[in-house]
């Protein structure tokens, strides 16, 4: 079964400042997605950035950015230039052959003005 | 567009009432998913429906749980003789699949059940 680890329950940053949230998963397939979803405090759930397995290249969105370890099943998202909208829950999520969203606990991305 | 909408989005029940909510997914996506999530934790998958036939269900899905999707469009999700511990967020997300690719799932803003 594939399982997904977030360790960090919390995590803050300076306005402006960058930050890294970790994720590691653990899959047997060999074609999988990997996600990072941001859930707002009483708000719904927004894509962030999506990543495929096959692909070597690390996906951008503008201010986000991952690093994909493939070797390592590492996941990480990095966001640049904080701003006080990127406070929220940052869930990352897996997706296996079956289409079953796997998700990690969360990290609580705290801006500090 | 409207995005995925669901209703109610807040539910209080008595233990042992039953319970229905909705989901309208967008209007293009064939499939529907529907999530649990509890306080401070990642939500967990508990089925999806490709157009109107259920693929797959969680075995976290017990059977007072039964949800629907009846012309592949708006979904249900009931559940019977609520427990207290169905109190949780329940999510509804959509993605459209044209058999190419694994699609990301767009969420609406979920229910809020209550069971007191």
């Amino acid at each position: 079964a594939q399982t997904v680890t977030q360790s960090q329950p919390e995590m803050s940053v300076q306005e402006a400042e960058t930050v890294t949230l970790s994720c590691t998963y653990d899959t047997s397939e060999s074609d999988y997605y990997l996600f990072w979803y941001k859930q707002p405090p009483s708000r719904q759930m927004i894509l962030v950035i999506r990543q495929e397995a096959y692909k070597q290249q690390n996906a951008t969105e503008n201010r986000f950015s991952v690093n994909f370890q493939k070797a390592a099943k590492s996941f990480s998202l990095k966001i640049s230039d904080s701003q006080l909208g990127d406070a929220a829950m940052y869930f990352c999520a897996s997706m296996d052959s079956n289409y079953q969203l796997i998700w990690g606990a969360g990290t609580k991305l705290i801006i500090k003005p | 567009d409207t995005g995925v909408s669901q209703n109610p989005r807040h539910k209080i029940t008595k233990r042992g009432q039953n319970v229905t909510f909705r989901c309208d997914p967008i209007s293009e996506h064939n499939r529907l998913y529907w999530y649990r999530q509890t306080l401070g934790q990642g939500p967990e998958f508990l089925t999806y429906f490709q157009n109107e036939a259920q693929l797959e269900k969680s075995r976290l899905l017990s059977d007072r749980f039964s949800a629907e999707r009846p012309k592949g469009s708006f979904s249900t999700l009931e559940i019977q003789r609520t427990e207290q511990g169905d109190s949780a967020m329940y999510l509804c997300a959509s993605s459209f699949d044209s058999g190419r690719g694994r699609y990301e799932q767009y969420f609406g803003p979920g229910t809020r059940l209550t069971v007191t």
